[in-house]
């Protein structure tokens, strides 16, 4: 069964204090894996999509990079606004199926 | 531009009862999807629609769920009758790309079913 894991659940981070959250997938012959940021009460807001190993891309403090297996949000000297759910999602294998969605790192950032 | 609208943004009903959300898409997104989020099963997918046309509705839980897209701008996701459990954020989202693209979501609507 194709899945997706998030981890770590939460992360509490000190402005300014840079960290990393990661994104495991199991779905084999990957075609895209793609980041979301989700503030509370509102629906998910894409980031980024990545297609290969090695694939990096960057927004602001955010950094997104790929390998064969996972993916990593790297956010740097993050401030208060960037606290906020970030979702990782892939392509089913079944051709024609929709994205995978993980359930997410909730991350707050505090001054 | 406007965005994704589902409407209403909060549900509030009893067990039994008929609960209709409504989407509007994008305006030229020819994909349109379901999805339903909990804080147990995270974000998952009910069914999603190419050009009016239901495509993967694999998601559906069960037969008391139903969704339809009569034309390009609306869609609707209706329960009847509505179950506790079917308490959840539901929101639509559409895509000019596909299933496998980057999808532009609505704000959700909260349904609670006591």
């Amino acid at each position: 069964e194709d899945q997706v894991t998030q981890s770590p659940e939460a992360l509490r981070l000190q402005e300014g204090e840079s960290s990393s959250l990661n994104c495991s997938y199991t779905v084999s012959g990957l075609r895209g894996l793609f980041w979301y940021r989700q503030d509370p009460g509102k629906g998910p807001e894409f980031l980024f999509t990545l297609y290969s190993a090695g694939e990096e891309k960057e927004k602001e403090r955010l950094k997104a990079t790929l390998t064969k297996k996972e993916s990593f949000l790297h956010i740097t000297a993050p401030k208060p606004e960037d606290s906020a759910t970030y979702l990782c999602a892939v392509p089913a294998n079944q051709a024609g199926t929709a994205l995978i969605f993980g359930k997410g790192t909730t991350l707050s950032v505090s001054s | 531009d406007a965005g994704v609208i589902q409407s209403p943004r909060h549900e509030v009903t009893e067990m039994g009862q008929e609960v209709t959300l409504r989407c509007k898409p994008i305006s030229g997104h020819d994909y349109l999807f379901w999805y339903r989020q909990t804080m147990m099963r995270g974000l998952e997918l009910l069914i999603y629609f190419n050009n009016n046309v239901p495509i993967d509705d694999s998601g559906m839980p069960e037969d008391r769920f139903s969704a339809k897209m009569p034309n390009a701008s609306f869609s609707t996701l209706k329960i009847q009758p509505s179950e506790p459990r079917d308490s959840a954020v539901y929101f639509c989202a559409s895509s000019p790309t596909g299933p496998r693209g980057e999808l532009f979501f609505g704000e959700g609507s909260r349904l609670t079913v006591l």
